[in-house]
C-alpha cells in the first residue's frame, strides 16, 4: 500500500533552517507529484509547493519562493523540504502528500511539528 | 489565487442527521479539480472526494460531493459518531492550489 512516512519532530531556533524529509513507498515514487502543506498550531492547511520526483521541477506559492527548498532523491524514493530563515510563526505541522492530476493530494505522511523557539 | 470560502464555520448536529457543507469559489474552479478532505485532532487530512463527486478509495458511500464552476457541496447523508471532525475543501486546478478555512463540524 501507498505510504509516506515523514522525520521526526524538530526544534529550532529562530534564523536556522530545518529539513524534513518525507519517504514514499508502495508505488512508483517518479510517477507522481509530491506537495508540501502545513498547518500552525489550531489553524488551516497552507499550500507550500510542489516537487515532480522525475525531473526535480519545483513549483512553489508566491510566500514561500526565496526561502523554502524543496527536493528529491529518487534512488531512495526520498522528499526533502528545506525552509529557511525560521521564524516563530513558522511553528507549525508539515505534511508532504502525493499528489494525482486528477485526484488531487491523495495519500498524506504523518505529518512533521517543528517548533520555532527561542 | 482562487479563493475558498466555506460555510458555515461550525455545524452543530446529532448522530443520524443529514449535514450539508458549502465551498464556494472566487473563480471557475478548472475542470472540477475540487476536493473535500476531513481532519479529526492530531491527525493528517483524510482524501474523502476528488473531482467534485467521486469518492475516494474506501470512503462510505454517506458521503457525496456534487457542484461545479463555483458553487460546490459536501453532503453526509446520516452522520455516523466518526463523521465529527473538520472538513476542508481545496481547489488543485490552478496554481497555487487553495484550501478552504475549513468547516467544524461538531455533536450538537
Amino acid at each position: 500500500q501507498v505510504q509516506l512516512v515523514q522525520s521526526g519532530a524538530e526544534v529550532k531556533k529562530p534564523g536556522a533552517s530545518v529539513k524534513v524529509s518525507c519517504k514514499a513507498s508502495g508505488y512508483t515514487f517518479t510517477g507522481y507529484y509530491l506537495h508540501w502543506v502545513r498547518q500552525a498550531p489550531g489553524q488551516g492547511l497552507e499550500w507550500m509547493g510542489w516537487i515532480i520526483p522525475n525531473s526535480g521541477v519545483t513549483n512553489y506559492a508566491q510566500k514561500f519562493q526565496g526561502w523554502v527548498t524543496m527536493t528529491r532523491d529518487a534512488s531512495i524514493s526520498t522528499a526533502h523540504m528545506e525552509l529557511s530563515r525560521l521564524k516563530s510563526d513558522d511553528t507549525a505541522v508539515y505534511y508532504c502528500a502525493r499528489g494525482e492530476v486528477q485526484l488531487g493530494l491523495d495519500n498524506w505522511g504523518q505529518g512533521t511539528l517543528v517548533t520555532v523557539s527561542s | 489565487e482562487i479563493v475558498l470560502t466555506q460555510s458555515p464555520g461550525t455545524l452543530s448536529l446529532s448522530p443520524g442527521e443529514r449535514a450539508t457543507l458549502s465551498c464556494r469559489a472566487s473563480q471557475s474552479v478548472y475542470s472540477s479539480y475540487l476536493a473535500w478532505y476531513q481532519q479529526k485532532p492530531g491527525q493528517a487530512p483524510r482524501p474523502l472526494i476528488y473531482g467534485a463527486s467521486s469518492r475516494a478509495t474506501g470512503i462510505p458511500d454517506r458521503f457525496s460531493g456534487s457542484g461545479s464552476g463555483t458553487d460546490f457541496t459536501l453532503t453526509i447523508s446520516r452522520l455516523e459518531p466518526e463523521d465529527f471532525a473538520v472538513y476542508y475543501c481545496q481547489q488543485y486546478g490552478s496554481s497555487p492550489i487553495t484550501f478552504g478555512q475549513g468547516t467544524r463540524l461538531e455533536i450538537k
